[in-house]
């Protein structure tokens, strides 16, 4: 199983930050990675796949870069909707596993 | 406009069994690939299970093999999870989630995560 660890586990920031968050696996996934972003009470919803793509309707401040074990999710100004936990997660092998999450609070 | 829900969620004693369930509408149901993802209580997500369109492949996160079983019906656009002999970890929120998947003429294809989701069921395991 390939295991995946994010850091920080919790970031506080503020409106307008430039906010970079890590995420290293265990073993080599090339590009196969997703990010996603979780409201309390409400569903994951994927930002960034194959490690760089933004998803369709997504703003673009976010950003993800990396591949093999290093990667990061950046947002370059820090919006008030942003406040929110996010994950990565691994699919080049299974099972996927998520990163135990980043929460980004103020 | 695409949509899942899931229910079937319980409160259930440790070892029992459960069947949770997921319909979705508004896409290609019977093509798309399908997931079940938890989330325990106020803890991160874990990916559960994975099935294809047609049913014919399947994966499990180690944690539920041989307990959980995930299965597809086309025909009325729903998802599954049957899950026996159910322990005290196993209490999450579960969310079905949809596979999104981007297909090129030379006939190569890419993962784009999961990009639909339902609004999660709850299992609460009690002894």
């Amino acid at each position: 199983e390939i295991q995946m660890t994010q850091s920080p586990s919790t970031l506080s920031a503020s409106v307008g930050d430039r906010v970079t968050i890590t995420c290293r696996a265990s073993h080599n996934i090339d590009m196969w990675l997703a990010w996603y972003q979780q409201k309390p009470g409400k569903a994951p919803n994927v930002l960034i796949y194959r490690a760089s793509s933004l998803k369709t309707g997504v703003p673009s401040r976010f950003s993800g870069s990396g591949s093999g074990t290093e990667f990061t999710l950046t947002i370059s100004s820090l919006q008030p909707d942003d406040f929110a936990t996010f994950y990565c997660q691994q699919y080049k092998n299974y099972p996927w596993t998520f990163g135990q999450g980043t929460k980004v609070e103020i | 406009e695409v949509q899942l829900v899931e229910s079937g969620g319980a409160l259930i004693r440790t070892g029992g069994s459960l069947r949770l369930s997921c319909v979705g509408s508004g896409f290609p149901f019977s093509t798309s690939t399908m997931n079940w993802v938890r989330q325990p209580p106020g803890k991160g997500l874990e990916w559960v299970s994975f099935i294809s369109g047609s049913g014919n492949s399947i994966y499990y996160t180690d944690s539920v093999k041989g307990r959980f079983t995930i299965s597809r019906d086309n025909a009325k656009m729903s998802l599954y999870l049957q899950m026996n002999n159910l322990r005290d970890e196993d209490a999450a929120v579960y969310f079905c989630a949809r596979d999104d998947w981007e297909y090129y003429e030379s006939g190569l294809y890419y993962y784009n995560g999961m990009g639909a989701w339902g609004q999660g069921t709850t299992v609460t395991v009690s002894s």
